[in-house]
């Protein structure tokens, strides 16, 4: 098992362009989160899909953003008409869902960086 | 709405002296507590969870919690810090009846150790 994995690493864009990250969890768990962390701060739920339903979106996410987990595995997160406060770590983390006992036991990836110039 | 507040951005002891990261959380009934670690250049993982089973909750590295109602806390406590115990730690909060597994976080306190 590899863990969470996230790509690309790194991303640097101009104001107005549409970027793309995607997301490999953990190939048991059905359960994949978006959050966003910007300096300073914690993480901040975004998103979450339960297999390949999205189930619930944060306020945070704007009508620019978008997420797929299209077949239940790996998810994408497309931000349309990026702006500079678009800047900030992107976070994805999977789960087992549905069991009480593995309830907030989630694992992340390191991240996706985005800097808007 | 759930929320938490972790008291101070930056703690810094000397390797071998306690540690002691507080948190508190609000929240209109008793939720699950958890404390993140993250690593620098790494993905945050759990250092250790409170699901009303005991209050006083033992995770990995030697840290442990302890849930306290009256003071609606979960301040995370390690005898003794090692150089590697630097890194940020995040306290984070998930309500029971929802069963989403999403975790709403503090902002997070730096830890560093000095030699």
């Amino acid at each position: 098992d590899t863990g969470v994995s996230q790509d690309p690493r790194h991303k640097i864009t101009k104001r107005g362009q549409n970027v793309t990250f995607r997301c490999d969890p953990i190939s048991e768990h059905n359960r994949l989160y978006w959050y966003r962390q910007t300096l300073g701060q914690g993480p901040e739920f975004l998103t979450y899909f339960q297999n390949e339903a999205q189930l619930e979106k944060s306020r945070l996410l704007s009508d620019r953003f978008s997420a797929e987990r299209p077949k239940g595995s790996f998810s994408t997160l497309e931000i349309q008409r990026t702006e500079q406060g678009d800047s900030a770590m992107y976070l994805c983390a999977s789960s087992f869902g549905g069991l009480a006992e593995y309830a907030g036991e989630l694992f992340f990836g390191e991240g996706s960086r985005l800097t808007v110039l | 709405a759930q929320s938490v507040t972790q008291l101070g951005s930056h703690v810094s002891v000397s390797e071998g002296a306690l540690v002691l990261l507080r948190c508190n959380y609000s929240s209109s009934v008793p939720p699950y507590l958890f404390w993140y670690v993250q690593y620098p250049n790494q993905g945050l993982q759990l250092l250790l969870k409170y699901t009303s089973a005991a209050t006083l909750v033992k995770g990995i590295n030697g840290f442990e919690a302890e849930f306290k109602k009256s003071e609606t806390s979960f301040h995370l406590t390690k005898p003794s810090a090692h150089m590697s115990d630097a890194a940020e730690y995040f306290c984070a909060v998930s309500r029971k009846s929802s069963n989403t597994g999403k975790l709403i976080f503090g902002q997070g306190t730096t830890l560093q150790v000095k030699p």
